[in-house]
């Protein structure tokens, strides 16, 4: 099976940057995908890492270690926008996804 | 920008009764999954479906739950008996074909609340 670790909460202030880590234990391992979800809003697709190293998509950008099972989603200039939960979640080779237990971000002015 | 659709948005049932959740995924996917979330929890996977069967299924999919597609463009998750603790918000996903980067993206619907009394 899959297990996935993240923190439950970070809170911040607006403009600075955060990092949220998540490390994993797989059974089958075929990338790392991140995910916003807003308070009663659907899981939104952020990034995805098949490959070690770094991914960067405008101010978020998430890193891999499959060595390590460990990952983590860097969000940079931060907005109040950004306030929601954040979801690493590991896919294996079928497409499943194994969603970790979250991260709430709260950004504060 | 194409999207995944469900309806109903919030469904409210007796326990016991059946249920029918519908999605729509976007149009050129092939691959659709069923994931459910209960209200303050993580998401967890019930199901992907692709080539007009199960492709992979979890613990949480018994045979209370089953999937079909009964035409070109809808994806349905049907409930039989429900139970209270099948309240939860149910979420369709679904990605693109097979052997393109993209296929890993998995693009969520909107999510139908079900809430059994």
């Amino acid at each position: 099976g899959q297990s996935l670790e993240q923190p439950s909460e970070v809170t911040a202030v607006e403009g600075a940057i955060v990092q949220i880590n998540c490390t994993y234990q797989t059974s089958g391992f075929y990338g790392l995908s991140w995910y916003q979800q807003h308070d009663g809003g659907a899981p939104t697709f952020l990034s995805y890492n098949g490959l070690d190293g770094l991914e960067e998509t405008g101010r978020f950008s998430s890193f891999l270690s499959r060595s390590d099972s460990y990952g983590y989603l860097l969000l940079q200039e931060l907005q109040m926008k950004d306030s929601a939960s954040y979801f690493c979640a590991v896919e294996d080779a079928g497409n499943m996804l194994t969603f970790g237990g979250g991260t709430r971000l709260m950004v504060k002015p | 920008e194409p999207e995944v659709t469900q309806t109903p948005s919030h469904q409210v049932t007796q326990m016991g009764q059946e249920v029918i959740l519908r999605c729509v995924p976007i149009s050129n996917h092939l691959y659709f999954y069923w994931y459910r979330q209960i209200l303050g929890q993580k998401v967890e996977f019930l199901v992907s479906f692709y080539n007009n069967e199960i492709s992979e299924k979890s613990e949480i999919f018994d045979d209370q739950f089953s999937v079909e597609r009964p035409d070109g463009s809808n994806f349905t998750l049907k409930i039989r008996s429900t139970k209270l603790e099948d309240s939860a918000m149910y979420f369709c996903a679904s990605s693109e074909p097979p052997g393109l980067k993209t296929r890993d993206t998995q693009y969520f619907g909107p999510g139908t609340r079900l809430t059994v009394l």
